[in-house]
């Protein structure tokens, strides 16, 4: 089965650009989780949607960031401008929709820089 | 008071030893806890998950709930320096909702 599909898995670009990441969950799952992970912060939960609904978005920073999923298989995040401070690595996790204990499987991740 | 706590390490075990590694979490609602490994430069991978009190044991591998006392931990029989990593406790906040609480990790490292 394949898992969780994030691209790219390396993104460097320059402060003000705009960053878009891309992610295709397990076929069958109806939860998407996007994360974001650093050194000092850990891995933070930004936002995460059931059924290509947005249920919470408490945790995405600011305005800057915006995150869509317009079907069952594709979920964006996305950054513009983008900031020194995004640089981190964030991670799509996708879930079954059949009870609470239901682990989240985690894509490879992409790799952010802003330089 | 941090929701999910773990000590960050690293943890150093000789190989073939028991390594412990604990994590506390202050929602007494929460319902499901998960152990993830994740290898530097890597995603997270689950490893277990538990949701009784009690132990629950694969392979290698014992999970360990005490709800009462809010703590949960992850027993490696055998320690091999393969399993050297940062382990992740993630427990789901209230009933009902599908968020995970990460701990910050604990790293560990298994000496040959």
């Amino acid at each position: 089965d394949a898992g969780v599909i994030q691209s790219p898995r390396h993104e460097v670009t320059e402060m003000g650009q705009e960053v878009t990441l891309r992610c295709k969950p397990i076929s069958g799952h109806d939860y998407l989780f996007w994360y974001r992970q650093t050194m000092m912060r850990g891995l933070e939960l930004l936002i995460y949607f059931n059924n290509n609904v947005p249920i919470d978005d408490s945790g995405m920073p600011e305005d800057r960031f915006s995150a869509k999923m317009p079907n069952a298989s594709f979920s964006t995040l996305k950054i513009q401008p983008s900031e020194p401070r995004d640089s981190a690595v964030y991670f799509c996790a996708s879930r079954a929709d059949r009870s609470t204990n239901q682990p989240q499987h985690f894509g490879d991740g992409t790799r952010l820089s802003i330089l | 008071q941090k929701e999910v706590e773990q000590n960050s390490g690293p943890l150093s075990v000789p190989e073939g030893a028991i390594a412990s590694l604990n994590c506390t979490y202050s929602d007494r609602g929460s319902q499901s806890f998960f152990w993830y490994r994740q290898y530097s430069g890597k995603s997270p991978e689950l490893i277990m998950f538990i949701y009784s009190n009690g132990d629950k044991e694969d392979g290698r591998f014992t999970a360990q709930l005490n709800k009462a006392s809010q703590y949960v931990s992850l027993l490696i029989r055998d320690s091999q320096p393969s399993d050297s990593a940062t382990y992740l406790c993630a427990v789901t906040s209230q009933r009902g909702t599908y968020k995970y609480i990460f701990g910050t990790g604990t790293r560990l490292k298994v000496l040959a």
